[in-house]
């Protein structure tokens, strides 16, 4: 079985600070990985996948499968960037089907 | 392009009645998932559709039914309602991509 741990609930940063929001997975096989937003009276949508290796909004997320991590990162934090991220798992290469989630972590970014 | 719409947006429902959440997509996405999101449990999965005529348990499955008559359509069906499902209800679409396009979330109170 696969799992997605998000240790912070909650990360309060300052505008221009850097961002790191942690992500842990388990899993046997070889995952895919993923980073989910969900902004205020907004669906939730992609931010980001592993294997595309973009950098979105500032945002980049590099697939450590030593560690078995995938953190989300930006060097300055904006107030946009508010919100609610998951980080997201999958067993198959193109993602879909039984997508795991984590708990999510809520960023606040303050002024 | 509408995407993914869920109906009703909110609900209330005494314990013991039935209910039907509904979802239709408008992407001709083969896959289609059903996620409740509680807070400090992030995102988890009801069921899931690989494709018309199928369906699937995801990882918190009872008490919830559903059924993939066609592509566009995925209905979450809760036959009687206990407080605990209390919660928000996301609809989901994937195409090949991956990509999972959530819908605005159905608010549902169990009283």
């Amino acid at each position: 079985a696969q799992r997605v741990t998000q240790p912070e609930k909650l990360l309060s940063v300052f505008k221009g600070a850097p961002v790191e929001l942690k992500c842990n997975y388990s899993y046997s096989g070889s995952p895919e990985l993923f980073w989910y937003v969900q902004y205020s009276r907004q669906r939730l949508q992609l931010l980001l996948r592993h294997i595309s290796r973009e950098s979105i909004k500032g945002f980049t997320a590099d697939l450590n499968k030593g560690e078995t991590s995938f953190h989300l990162k930006k060097p300055f934090a904006q107030e946009e960037d508010s919100a609610m991220y998951y980080c997201a798992l999958s067993p198959l290469t193109g993602g879909g089907n039984k997508l795991t989630f984590g708990t999510g972590t809520q960023l606040k970014v303050e002024l | 392009t509408a995407g993914i719409t869920q109906a009703p947006t909110s609900q209330i429902l005494a314990a013991g009645r039935s209910m039907t959440l509904r979802c239709t997509q408008d992407m001709r996405h083969n896959a289609m998932y059903w996620y409740r999101q509680d807070l400090g449990l992030g995102l988890r999965l009801i069921h899931y559709s690989n494709t018309a005529g199928t369906t699937g348990k995801g990882e918190v499955p009872d008490g919830y039914s559903v059924s993939r008559a066609n592509t566009d359509d995925f209905p979450l069906t809760l036959a009687s309602a206990v407080p605990s499902q209390t919660s928000v209800y996301f609809c989901a679409s994937s195409g090949y991509t991956g990509e999972l396009f959530f819908g605005e979330g159905s608010r549902l109170t169990v009283l």
